[in-house]
């Protein structure tokens, strides 16, 4: 079992949507990290969240540490939205991040 | 500011041949890293750097060697490339996670590896 599980693998949506992504997590970690992969390739960081919950524009992150879960939603979804999804937590007491294995998100017009 | 950069962006290797991957930020970040990402599975970390002069192992090291001898720099290299690290590396970077709040990771564009 990997130790940070993403759902869904892929969602398709239609422009306007509301979206969710899932993470959870089976380690102690001190902080978990949101990031978008665009089509080309490239890695951009969306998040970093020890606790609650933080806004940027339309898109809304929250964590629930005791339940070891956190969700990733894009309010009125566009095609530029498109891209993979990537959740990553910061091991307690490390230097290090685990992966999840990304959510493939379309978003047709 | 450049952020995090990555030479080359593609290569194709035979199997034995050596090469090294450039990454280079302009952040005056103290950590930087090396990953692989292969389809369905997320980035794994190869080797990182918590400052000049050292570097660690990472998940998954063995076949890889890595050098800080600038800040700015971090050198992966393939002694003696397999088709096994066929796969597209990325380079991030970050501050020390004890300074900033953020610790967030700047990534570079990827290098694109295929081993014959």
């Amino acid at each position: 079992k990997n130790e940070v599980e993403q759902s869904p693998q892929n969602l398709t949506a239609q422009e306007g949507e509301f979206i969710t992504i899932n993470c959870s997590y089976s380690v102690g970690i001190s902080a978990l990290h949101w990031l978008q992969q665009h089509p080309g390739g490239g890695i951009v960081s969306l998040f970093m969240l020890s606790s609650g919950k933080k806004k940027h524009g339309r898109l809304i992150a929250t964590i629930n540490i005791q339940e070891k879960h956190s969700s990733l939603h894009i309010t009125a979804s566009h095609p530029r939205d498109s891209a993979v999804y990537i959740c990553a937590v910061r091991i307690y007491n490390t230097d290090k991040l685990i992966f999840g294995t990304g959510t493939r998100l379309q978003v047709f017009p | 500011n450049a952020g995090v950069t990555q030479t080359p962006k593609f290569r194709v290797l035979k199997t034995g041949q050596s090469m090294t991957l450039l990454c280079a930020q302009d952040m005056n970040h103290e950590y930087m890293y090396w990953y692989r990402q292969d389809p369905g599975m997320g980035l794994r970390l190869i080797h990182y750097s918590v400052g000049e002069g050292t570097t660690a192992k990472g998940e998954v090291p063995d076949g890889y060697n890595v050098s800080r001898l600038k800040k700015q720099n971090f050198l992966l290299g393939l002694e003696s490339a397999a088709p096994s690290q066929t796969s597209v590396y990325f380079c991030a970077s970050s501050e020390h996670p004890g300074t900033s709040n953020r610790n967030e990771q700047f990534f570079g564009p990827g290098t694109r590896l295929t081993v014959l």
